[in-house]
């Protein structure tokens, strides 16, 4: 199996900050990457696919970029609903895995 | 407007089974892939199952292989989960999501909780 990580596992940060995260997989899964946001009590939501395009209806202060293993996933201009725990997510195989998630909070 | 809705979750004791159903609307079912994606209580996401658009390709995750069946009904716009043998550890709330691999539409989740 593919084993994602993420770092940090969580992240304080103000109003305004460019804030990154980064995802490594442990083996190549080119651009096979997705990054969702999951708001506390709701289901998640697909932010980022094939590793840097911004899904539909997605704010452009949001990015990604990277292929192979390495990858990164940035808010350009952090806003107060930003607030969530975000995943990246592999589909290079089976089974899909995600990363463990960082916590992003409003210092 | 896409929407899924899952139903079925239950507090269930070890052993027992149970089924879950995801009810699709707003779009060609049948034209879609399907999975399946959990999240124990304060955990992260663990993708658990993918069904093809015809139903003839399926993938589990080694957790629940063997103990949960994944299947689709299009002429109900219906996506189930039967869950045998179920244990503690499958404690979660249970999501199915519009596929194949950029899960880009969700439902609201159901709890399912294994416990004596």
């Amino acid at each position: 199996d593919i084993q994602m990580t993420q770092s940090p596992s969580s992240l304080s940060a103000s109003v305004g900050d460019r804030v990154t995260i980064t995802c490594q997989a442990s083996q190549d899964i080119s651009n096979d990457l997705n990054w969702y946001q999951q708001k506390f009590g709701k289901a998640p939501r697909l932010l980022i696919s094939d590793a840097s395009n911004l899904a539909t209806g997605v704010p452009s202060r949001f990015s990604g970029s990277g292929s192979g293993t390495h990858f990164t996933f940035t808010i350009s201009s952090l806003q107060s609903e930003d607030i969530a725990t975000y995943y990246c997510q592999q589909y290079d195989s089976v089974p899909y895995t995600f990363g463990p998630g960082t916590k992003l909070e409003i210092k | 407007e896409v929407r899924l809705v899952e139903s079925g979750g239950d507090l269930v004791q070890p052993g027992g089974s149970l089924r879950l159903s995801c009810a699709a609307s707003g779009f060609t079912f049948s034209s879609y892939e399907m999975n399946w994606v959990r999240q124990a209580p304060g955990k992260g996401l663990e993708w658990i199952a993918y069904i093809s658009s015809i139903g003839t390709t399926i993938y589990y995750a080694d957790s629940v292989r063997g103990r949960f069946t994944i299947s689709r009904d299009d002429a109900k716009n219906s996506l189930s989960l039967q869950m045998n043998s179920l244990r503690a550890e499958d404690t979660a709330i249970y999501y199915c999501a519009r596929g194949p691999f950029n899960l880009g539409d969700w439902g609201q989740g159901t709890l399912v909780t294994v416990s004596s």
